[in-house]
């Protein structure tokens, strides 16, 4: 069974603070994606990565950075957490052919 | 402008009656495919059905078909005989091939309800 999985389901974190989204998938995709989802604007791409190492911004950067050291697994870091970073984080990861993107669970997280 | 627009915020439908979902996108590339996604409140996506540009026939996937009208960019989820499971968020979305964009882009959703 091919699986996207993310490191928390919840996440409470305070103003400030560095935060570490992790995501893995075992299906030896090449591309993976993280997407911001809020209320009435659907999921929007933050960064997506098409290779070890390689990164190129989405829709709505700011604020965010990513990492992806091995191919199995994409991070997403908010560097100063703000309360406007509040949301449901998405991550999906596909091959590079017009092929449907595979999901994970999602990270609910809440900025104080 | 908006890429994909559903302008369905939430639709009601009784148990087995079908039900559409409306869909319409914009694109200037030949070539793109369009993706339906099921959301249910435990929050995991569940890819349904797909339909590429050059794809002459609507895509069927069980009791989800698409229908598509290239003309109009439209793009419409229907649901036959629905069931009680069907209660989730639903989303569209495109991908653009001649762009090279590799990333989905979505719409706003429709929150469906089906009522026994």
């Amino acid at each position: 069974d091919v699986k996207v999985t993310q490191s928390s389901r919840y996440l409470v974190k305070r103003t400030g603070e560095k935060v570490f989204l992790e995501c893995v998938q075992d299906m030896d995709h090449e591309n993976m994606f993280w997407y911001r989802q809020d209320p009435g604007l659907g999921l929007r791409l933050i960064y997506f990565s098409y290779d070890v190492k390689m990164k190129e911004k989405g829709d709505i950067p700011e604020g965010y950075s990513v990492s992806r050291e091995k191919k199995e697994r994409f991070s997403l870091i908010l560097e100063s957490a703000s309360t406007n970073q509040t949301s449901m984080y998405l991550c999906a990861s596909s091959r590079p052919t017009l092929d449907e993107q595979f999901f994970g669970p999602g990270t609910r997280l809440t900025v104080l | 402008a908006q890429k994909i627009t559903q302008t369905q915020p939430g639709m009601f439908v009784q148990e087995k009656e079908a039900v559409t979902l409306d869909c319409t996108y914009d694109t200037s590339d030949q070539s793109y495919g369009l993706f339906w996604y099921k959301q249910p409140s435990s929050g995991e996506m569940i890819f349904l059905i797909y339909q590429g540009s050059y794809d002459e026939q609507n895509a069927t996937e069980g009791r989800y078909s698409l229908n598509f009208q290239k003309a109009r960019k439209s793009a419409n989820l229907v649901i036959s005989a629905s069931q009680l499971g069907d209660s989730a968020m639903y989303f569209c979305a495109m991908r653009e091939l001649d762009t090279g964009r590799r990333a989905l882009t979505f719409g706003s959703g429709t929150r469906l309800q089906v009522q026994p």
